[in-house]
């Protein structure tokens, strides 16, 4: 267990649907990375924030996806319309804010879309 | 931007043997170099990490190595044992990646046969 915690751990939801997901970052962590993994491929990067401020998005962030971490704590990463591309597992990661320091990832959100 | 790769993908060993993995990565600018174990159902583990003004770093079993002139760096897991199995995946990051994002490489499959 590396301090990181995620919610639900699983999702099965229908295309069209809303979903969302929390994650809660190691307590002193001022990161807070967002990244999606498809089966059988390394994690792909999203979006992160430092504090509250979300300063980069990845092109694979669709107009459908929004984060937030309205106090620099928890964060949430919200689907609208889900497709069924959208199936995978949204892995979340914590890190001090210094260039080279450790990410530590939760257990993940697997999403399945049908 | 940052490209990854990784190779074998898959690796059979016998309990005892070594175990390399090798990757490869494509922006200079890249100084940071973690390695992380990925069990079933589990959010990647952080094992080791290596930055650029180092070569070789050691953690009991697990080593690794860097290359930045050929920008490439490599996993040694030594006198290797059943619970040693799992997903292992490298990434690159850096500098001018902003928050210092991860790119991973696509993984490797670890068989520890006993």
């Amino acid at each position: 267990d590396t301090g990181v915690s995620q919610d639900p751990r699983h999702k099965i939801t229908k295309r069209g649907q809303n979903v969302t997901f929390r994650c809660d970052p190691i307590s002193e962590h001022n990161r807070l990375y967002w990244y999606r993994q498809t089966l059988g491929q390394g994690p792909e990067f999203l979006t992160y924030f430092q504090n509250e401020a979300q300063l980069e998005k990845s092109r694979l962030l669709s107009d459908r996806f929004s984060a937030e971490r309205p106090k620099g704590s928890f964060s949430t990463l919200e689907i609208q319309r889900t497709e069924q591309g959208d199936s995978a597992m949204y892995l979340c990661a914590s890190s001090f804010n210094q260039p080279t320091n450790e990410q530590f990832f939760g257990p993940g959100t697997r999403l399945t879309v049908l | 931007g940052e490209n990854v790769e990784q190779h074998p993908s898959t690796l059979s060993v016998q309990e005892g043997d070594s175990a390399v993995i090798k990757c490869t990565y494509s922006d200079s600018a890249s100084n940071y170099f973690p390695w992380y174990k990925q069990e079933l159902g589990k959010g990647p583990q952080l094992i080791i990490d290596i930055r650029s003004n180092v070569g070789e770093k050691k953690d009991q079993r697990i080593a690794v190595t860097l290359n930045k002139t050929a920008k490439h760096f490599s996993l040694h897991i030594t006198e290797t044992q059943p619970e040693d199995s799992a997903v292992y995946f490298c990434a690159a990051g850096g500098a001018r990646a902003a928050g210092n994002k991860l790119t991973f490489g696509g993984g490797t499959r670890v068989l520890v046969k006993p």
